[in-house]
């Protein structure tokens, strides 16, 4: 069966510091894995999206690294800020034409 | 049109009543897919349509649930005779399928469904 798991499932970290949050899966013949933020009571944001194909993506102070082989996926905060505060979710497509699955999130608290 | 746009944003209804739900993609994007995340629980996928067909419909949770999708664009969630447990936060998202890549998904806001 194939599944996402997110750890931890919550987080509280001062501001300035930097953070990691961890994602697996089982099955490790991905399509890609794209990982995703929430806000209480909003939608998904895209924050990053890895191809199979690649090992890392980065966007500003956001760094995702993928290793299949593992099973895993991290995403590196960079000086997190009071504004980094959500719920951050994983998500994992195994195939092309195919429903992904995310995992519960991880609830990130930045202490000012 | 730039994101994709669900409508209504809220909805209240009475147990038993029939609910639709629409979801309008974001042009050019075949893919469309419809999840549910209640209180406290993680993303459950629904159904997913490449065009207007539904390859996988395996997330419906009850035959009350129903879905279609015309012009390969609009989508329509509809559930019918509604009951309290399927209170919740429906999210549809699109994607772009092309060259035999994915360009990732791209989600709405959400229809936050009530049943009293």
């Amino acid at each position: 069966k194939q599944e996402v798991t997110q750890i931890p499932a919550a987080l509280s970290v001062p501001e300035g510091e930097n953070l990691v949050l961890n994602c697996s899966f089982t099955d490790s013949a991905i399509y890609n894995l794209q990982w995703f933020r929430q806000d209480p009571g909003k939608g998904l944001t895209s924050l990053l999206l890895i191809q199979s194909s690649q090992r890392e993506q980065t966007s500003g102070r956001l760094n995702a690294s993928l290793d299949k082989s593992s099973g895993r996926s991290t995403l590196y905060i960079a000086a997190s800020q009071p504004g980094d505060s959500a719920t951050y979710l994983c998500a994992v497509s195994w195939r092309r034409d195919d429903k992904i699955i995310f995992g519960k999130g991880t609830r990130l608290h930045i202490l000012p | 049109g730039a994101g994709v746009s669900q409508s209504p944003s809220n909805k209240v209804t009475e147990k038993g009543k029939d609910v639709e739900l629409r979801c309008d993609p974001i042009s050019g994007h075949t893919a469309l897919y419809w999840y549910r995340q209640s209180l406290g629980q993680g993303l459950e996928f629904l159904i997913y349509f490449q065009g207007n067909s539904a390859p996988d419909k395996s997330g419906l949770p009850s035959d009350r649930f129903s879905a279609e999708r015309t012009g390969g664009s609009v989508s329509t969630l509809t559930i019918q005779r509604t009951q309290q447990e399927d209170s919740a936060v429906y999210l549809c998202a699109s994607s772009l399928e092309g060259r035999g890549a994915n360009y990732g998904y791209t989600f709405g806001s959400g229809t936050r469904l009530t049943v009293v």
